[in-house]
């Protein structure tokens, strides 16, 4: 069965620096976001992606974030200046159609630590 | 504001008893709302939906617009369904998540 697939699993980064988390989604997904939940808290959603371009984003997402596709595989997220309080598990999904009418698959979370 | 409350964080059951979970949410529209699960090390997966009206592992959900609640019940716990559950609702494209319900099934 086909499934969405992140790395790195686990990635520890020193404050300031830029990370990049990765997920290749399921293969004809058209639709594809990113989630993150702080430790003891709720699955936040972050941002969705379609045609190439950002379709939304929470109020999270400001411009030390930001998405691209660079292959037609890979859908990245990346943070610019991490901060203590990024530190989280980040989750991709992806969906077929959109959410009214198909499922999101999610990945299996990479956990992001940033000391 | 859309919003999704799960009011347990944890819920402890004893196998072959009923379970339900509760799940209150705040929506202007007519909402789509879904349960989620995960399994311990496991990734999260849609357990059911309301529009699809199936029952997914012996487990249901019915959306009751009057009192704004869309409950997960199951009638007789086993001990694979310990996890996590979150209940969602679809908001402008985007799933909006409850903190969370730890179910744990004990023999």
């Amino acid at each position: 069965e086909p499934e969405v697939t992140q790395t790195p699993s686990h990635q520890v980064t020193q404050m300031g620096q830029e990370v990049i988390l990765r997920c290749v989604p399921i293969s004809n997904h058209l639709y594809f976001y990113w989630y993150r939940q702080i430790l003891g808290q709720k699955v936040e959603f972050l941002v969705s992606f379609y045609n190439n371009e950002i379709s939304e984003k929470s109020e999270i997402f400001d411009d030390q974030f930001s998405v691209e596709r660079p292959d037609g595989s890979n859908f990245t997220l990346k943070i610019r200046s991490t901060k203590l309080e990024d530190s989280a598990m980040y989750f991709c999904a992806s969906s077929a159609e959109g959410l009214s009418n198909t499922e999101a698959f999610f990945g299996q979370g990479t956990r992001l630590t940033v000391v | 504001a859309q919003r999704v409350t799960q009011p347990e964080k944890l819920l402890s059951v004893f196998k072959g008893a009923p379970v339900e979970l509760k799940c209150n949410y705040s929506y202007s529209g007519s909402p789509e709302l879904f349960w989620y699960v995960q399994y311990s090390r496991q990734r999260l997966q849609l357990l059911l939906r309301h529009i699809s009206r199936e029952s997914i592992k012996g487990f249901t959900a019915d959306l009751n617009k009057g009192e704004t609640s869309f409950h997960l019940k199951k009638p007789f716990a086993q001990e694979e369904d310990s996890a996590m559950y979150y209940c969602a609702l679809l908001n402008d494209y985007k799933l909006s998540f409850g903190a969370g319900t730890t179910v744990t099934v004990r023999a």
